[in-house]
């Protein structure tokens, strides 16, 4: 797998607002899709998953949709919380070995 | 979830030392660890991939006598950076898997090395 070194980009938003992060995928082999949040220096943690027989998933608070045609992946967060400020990476597996996407800073205004 | 510990969390070494990273699958038997490197701001990078009881994968840059990984049970993989260098401060995460496809990896919290 390879991951792209480039600094993160950036989604500020303000507290109950509903956030949407977006990625892009490259393998279109990928079947399954995973949502990593990463908190300032701790490890990625699960948010959500999906598989390529889905187009729509629901969690608590969080949304995700996914694209095949376009190999495109979004996250949503409703009403928006500052403990919800962190980096977040989407992850594609086609094989054994998750790839990850750039990643987004969300940062949520009090 | 399952539980992935690393260990230590945290660890300042001095120039041409070696360190060693311990990754630990506390409730399930990994077949597959990951060991990522991240620096600030930035994206997890893979470094190799190790499959417990056979040599690691390194990703293409990655020297396999730099960064020495072993995978000698099904709970547990070490990273050793060895003669470490300032360049080599960075934050190294693991991650374990049971090894099936279409499965989630679970993240260990990461160790910032620091190389003074």
């Amino acid at each position: 797998g390879e991951s792209v070194g480039l600094h993160l980009p950036t989604l500020s938003v303000q507290e109950g607002d509903n956030s949407i992060i977006n990625c892009a995928y490259s393998n279109s082999a990928s079947d399954y899709f995973i949502w990593y949040k990463q908190e300032s220096g701790k490890g990625p943690q699960f948010i959500i998953d999906i598989r390529s027989n889905m187009d729509k998933r629901q969690g608590q608070r969080v949304t995700v949709l996914l694209n095949k045609t376009v190999k495109h992946l979004s996250l949503q967060i409703a009403a928006t919380q500052p403990g919800d400020s962190a980096v977040y990476f989407c992850a594609e597996r086609g094989s054994y070995i998750p790839t990850f996407g750039r990643g987004t800073s969300l940062i949520v205004h009090p | 979830g399952a539980v992935v510990s690393q260990h230590p969390s945290r660890v300042i070494c001095k120039s041409g030392t070696s360190v060693k990273i311990e990754c630990r699958s506390l409730d399930f038997q990994a077949t597959t660890m990951f060991w990522y490197r991240q620096f600030p701001k930035q994206s997890l990078m893979l470094m190799a991939t190790s499959n417990e009881g056979s040599k690691a994968t390194y990703e293409q840059g990655v020297e396999k006598d730099k960064f020495l990984i072993n995978h000698a049970s099904l709970t547990l993989s070490t990273l050793t950076v060895t003669s470490a260098h300032p360049e080599d401060s960075s934050f190294y995460i693991c991650s374990a898997s049971r090894g099936q496809m279409n499965t989630e990896a679970f993240f260990g919290q990461g160790t910032r090395l620091t190389v003074v």
